[in-house]
């Protein structure tokens, strides 16, 4: 069965680096997703990319983040300039149409960013 | 805004008992709802879902029921095993609002099923 894929399952970065996560979504799905989940506190959404541009963000989605889709394949997350309070769970997600309309949304294992 | 409110874990249960795991939600338009799980060490993985008023969504021996009178999405299952044992997350998303895309998730519940 598909799924989607993360790398690298677990990263640690000093405060104030640029870190990029990458996700590989399934191959024919049209949308992709970044969710965070700082530890013991509910998943939330931060980004929706759809036809090569941002759909729809999050206040969390500020400058410091961006969001890339390079190759067709792999799409990824950047920060900037990493912060303690980015310290989070970063999960991936895909699906073939909108969730509003009840689509499924495929979630990655997720990486985990330690900012020290 | 959109909101969903899950019961406090961790709940933990022996074998063959009965699960109740409560949802409720606020949200504007018409949502759709989802119950995600999530295994040690996984992703989430999409439970079951319903769209539309009084839909009953069910899986694996898991069931809920879209209240909207009581906006309610509460998960149900007659008899648990171990291999139940996971993090179960409420969901929902509206297409109203502008947003269409993203879901907005409770807290979870850790559920342990003791042999």
């Amino acid at each position: 069965e598909p799924e989607v894929t993360q790398t690298p399952s677990h990263q640690v970065t000093q405060m104030g680096q640029e870190v990029i996560l990458r996700c590989v979504p399934i191959s024919n799905h049209l949308y992709f997703y970044w969710y965070r989940q700082i530890l013991g506190q509910k998943v939330e959404f931060l980004v929706s990319f759809y036809n090569n541009e941002i759909s729809e963000k999050s206040e969390i989605f500020d400058d410091q983040f961006s969001v890339e889709r390079p190759d067709g394949s792999n799409f990824t997350l950047k920060i900037r300039s990493t912060k303690l309070e980015d310290s989070a769970m970063y999960f991936c997600a895909s699906s073939q149409g909108l969730a509003g309309v009840g689509y499924e949304q495929y979630f990655g294992p997720g990486t985990r960013l330690t900012v020290t | 805004g959109n909101s969903v409110t899950q019961m406090e874990g961790p709940v933990t249960l022996s074998e063959e008992a009965f699960l109740t795991i409560n949802c409720t939600y606020t949200a504007t338009g018409y949502p759709s709802l989802f119950w995600y799980v999530q295994y040690p060490g996984e992703g989430l993985q999409l439970l079951l879902k319903a769209t539309k008023a009084d839909d009953k969504g069910s899986n694996k021996g898991f069931e809920a029921t879209y209240r909207k009178e009581t906006t309610s999405f509460h998960l149900e299952k007659g008899s648990v095993q171990v291999s139940d044992s996971a993090v179960y997350f409420c969901a929902l998303s509206t297409n109203s609002g502008g947003s269409n895309y993203k879901l907005t998730f409770g807290k979870g519940t850790l559920l342990t099923v003791n042999p």
